[in-house]
């Protein structure tokens, strides 16, 4: 069954260093996400991405964030200078498309801040 | 962005037994709820999306039911088993244009043999 793939698994950062986290989603997807949780905390929102362009994003997603797909399978995630409050789980997803679709979720990427 | 709350935080069971969760979320502007259960060191996947009260969904011993006018869906397990142990989320969707789904914080549940 195909799956959204999610590298590394883990990264550990020193503050203020940049991050690029990588996803591949499903290949007749086209609805992308980006999701983390902080440990002890919800699932939060941070992105949504649909023909090539951000179509929605939390509040959490400043200037510090930013997403790329740089070709027809990657959809990334970049940290620009990461902070230690940006430790979390880090999760991509994706969808065919449709407001009430599932999400596919890759396995997560856990991103420490030292 | 919607309160979406989970009950209870945990939970611990003996195989066999049966139980249930409860999420909360507000009853105006609802669009759709889903669960999806989290094993550690997985994906989590997606159980059910449900969007008409009174819908009730099952998938084996797992089933769940929605009620939008109170604002709670209750997810049930019938017959716990060992490999039913993971953190049951749900999340719900409003009804604008581009709302997201807001997560809860999950239920672990703890299914011992």
């Amino acid at each position: 069954e195909p799956e959204v793939t999610q590298t590394p698994s883990h990264q550990v950062t020193q503050m203020g260093q940049e991050v690029i986290l990588r996803c591949v989603p499903i290949s007749n997807h086209l609805y992308f996400y980006w999701y983390r949780q902080i440990l002890g905390q919800k699932v939060e929102f941070l992105v949504s991405f649909y023909n090539n362009e951000i179509s929605e994003k939390s509040e959490i997603f400043d200037d510090q964030f930013s997403v790329e797909r740089p070709d027809g399978s990657n959809f990334t995630l970049k940290i620009r200078s990461t902070k230690l409050e940006d430790s979390a789980m880090y999760f991509c997803a994706s969808t065919p498309g449709g407001r009430e679709e599932k999400l596919f979720f890759g396995s997560g990427t856990q991103l420490s801040v030292l | 962005i919607l309160n979406v709350e989970q009950s209870p935080q945990s939970l611990h069971v003996q195989e066999g037994d049966s139980t249930n969760f409860t999420c909360s979320f507000p009853s105006s502007n609802f669009y759709a709820l889903h669960w999806y259960r989290w094993e550690t060191a997985k994906s989590p996947e997606a159980l059910f999306v449900m969007t008409l009260n009174g819908d009730e969904k099952k998938k084996g011993r797992i089933s769940a039911t929605l009620n939008t006018k109170e604002g709670y869906s209750y997810l049930y397990i019938k017959g716990s088993q060992p490999e039913d142990s993971a953190t049951y989320l749900c999340a719900a969707k409003g009804d604008s244009g581009y709302s997201t789904l807001t997560f809860g914080k999950g239920t672990m549940l703890l299914v011992s043999p």
